[in-house]
């Protein structure tokens, strides 16, 4: 199979920074995704890493190392919306087969 | 905007029953997945389709199949709904040149 590890769990405080951790096996790696998906809507698309190193997008910056099979999300200046699960997925060459992993369940606190 | 429509947000099945799950993008996507989500096992791939009558199993199959006859349209059969397949179901479709997947607005199946 295709391993994808993150924490179940984090919580972090309002205007805090997080990181929300991510590895996976590396055989067949194509690229890495990071979704948001709050309680009861369907996953929406975050961040897309296929090359090493950081890509920013506003709050949301999302790392990639290939090499190691490691990734991680960092949430900035966070909001008591950012509460949600931050699910990672890898793209496996197979055809296009997106594999996620089980989510991470970020609380924010006042 | 891509769309993907599923058929129900909530259905209630009999042990035993058929169940189809319908499935509708209308972005020409090329690929298509089943995934089913259950608490604190995330979602799991059930099936996935990369073309027309092309199809693949994930990692999850047994008590499943699907349909892929149209581009648009991926189907999901449940042949004889058992209770451990209560859960919701996550339909998502992607490009074969961009990779985002986009998510429709889930089934939540209940088999009594």
């Amino acid at each position: 199979g295709q391993n994808i590890d993150q924490p179940t769990e984090m919580t972090a405080t309002e205007g805090a920074i997080v990181q929300i951790n991510c590895t996976y096996q590396t055989s067949g790696f194509n690229g890495l995704f990071w979704y948001q998906q709050h309680a009861g809507e369907a996953p929406t698309f975050l961040s897309y890493n296929v090359l090493d190193g950081l890509e920013e997008k506003g709050r949301f910056s999302s790392f990639l190392s290939r090499s190691k099979g490691y990734s991680y999300l960092l949430l900035k200046e966070l909001q008591m919306k950012d509460s949600a699960s931050y699910l990672c997925a890898v793209l496996y060459s197979s055809a296009s087969k997106i594999i996620f992993g089980s989510g991470t369940r970020l609380s924010i606190r006042p | 905007d891509v769309k993907v429509t599923q058929s129900s947000r909530y259905l209630v099945k009999r042990t035993g029953e058929k169940v189809f799950l319908e499935c509708v993008q209308d972005m020409d996507h090329e690929n298509m997945f089943w995934y089913r989500q259950d608490p604190g096992l995330g979602l799991r791939l059930i099936y996935f389709s990369y073309d027309v009558k092309m199809k693949e199993k994930g990692d999850i199959p047994e008590g499943y199949s699907v349909s892929r006859e149209k581009k648009e349209r991926f189907s999901l059969i449940l042949e004889s709904a058992s209770t451990n397949q209560t859960s919701m179901y996550l339909c998502a479709s992607s490009d074969r040149g961009r990779t985002e997947a986009f998510f429709g607005q889930g089934t939540r199946l209940t088999v009594v």
